[in-house]
């Protein structure tokens, strides 16, 4: 069985600082990994997403992510985050069978920025 | 950008009654899933849907919940009778699902109180 931890539930920090939100994952099959956003009252969005290949990735925002195989490990990372910042990040991992595409969700991480 | 359309953004609803949630994806996509949200929590898969089948209804509670995607397009959410624990965010996703790294597309989703 697939699954997703994200061990921490909320992350403030104040704005122009650096933040990275965990992401661990556990799998039996081949999976490929999502960071979704989330907004107040909004459905989630993505973020970016890990396939293959280098195993740093760049995504919307000025968001990256960093794949770690032995770790299973893909924390989201971002230099400098701004108060627009401020929502609900959500780790996914997607993987195919006979049945279509599936995905698990972690439990999600509330990043709060601060002024 | 195409979207996933869901209705209604709002609904309040006594326990009991029947309340009904409409979503339209985006064309094309072969999947469709519906997500349960409670406020602060992550996301439960209700039911997945691959054109018109169900593929995953495994957490659908099916004494009061059903859904359906006659046509292998538009899709019903349908809660009767209504209970006070049902009040979350509904969310429904399409995926083209054709390939593993097919992201989900979410729609806004239907806020549901139940009083």
């Amino acid at each position: 069985a697939q699954s997703v931890t994200q061990l921490d539930s909320q992350v403030p920090v104040f704005e122009e600082a650096p933040v990275e939100l965990r992401c661990n994952y556990s799998s039996s099959v081949s999976v490929y990994l999502f960071w979704y956003v989330q907004y107040p009252n909004q459905g989630l969005q993505l973020l970016l997403k890990y396939l293959s290949g280098s195993t740093l990735v760049k995504g919307i925002n000025g968001f990256e992510a960093e794949f770690n195989k032995s770790q299973t490990s893909f924390h989201l990372r971002k230099p400098s985050v701004h108060i627009s910042d401020t929502a609900e990040y959500f780790c996914a991992v997607t993987w195919l069978d006979n049945y279509g595409q599936n995905f698990v969700f972690g439990p999600g991480t509330r990043l709060s920025v601060l002024p | 950008e195409a979207e996933v359309a869901q209705s209604p953004r709002y609904k309040i609803t006594e326990k009991s009654q029947a309340v009904a949630f409409w979503c339209d994806p985006i064309s094309g996509h072969a999947t469709l899933y519906w997500y349960r949200q409670i406020l602060g929590q992550g996301l439960e898969l209700l039911v997945q849907f691959q054109d018109e089948s169900v593929v995953d209804d495994s957490q659908l509670p099916k004494d009061r919940f059903s859904a359906e995607r006659l046509k292998g397009v538009d899709s019903t959410l349908k809660i009767q009778p209504a209970e006070l624990g049902d009040s979350a965010m509904y969310l429904c996703a399409s995926s083209l699902a054709q390939a593993v790294d097919s992201p989900l597309h979410f729609g806004n989703g239907t806020r549901l109180t139940v009083t």
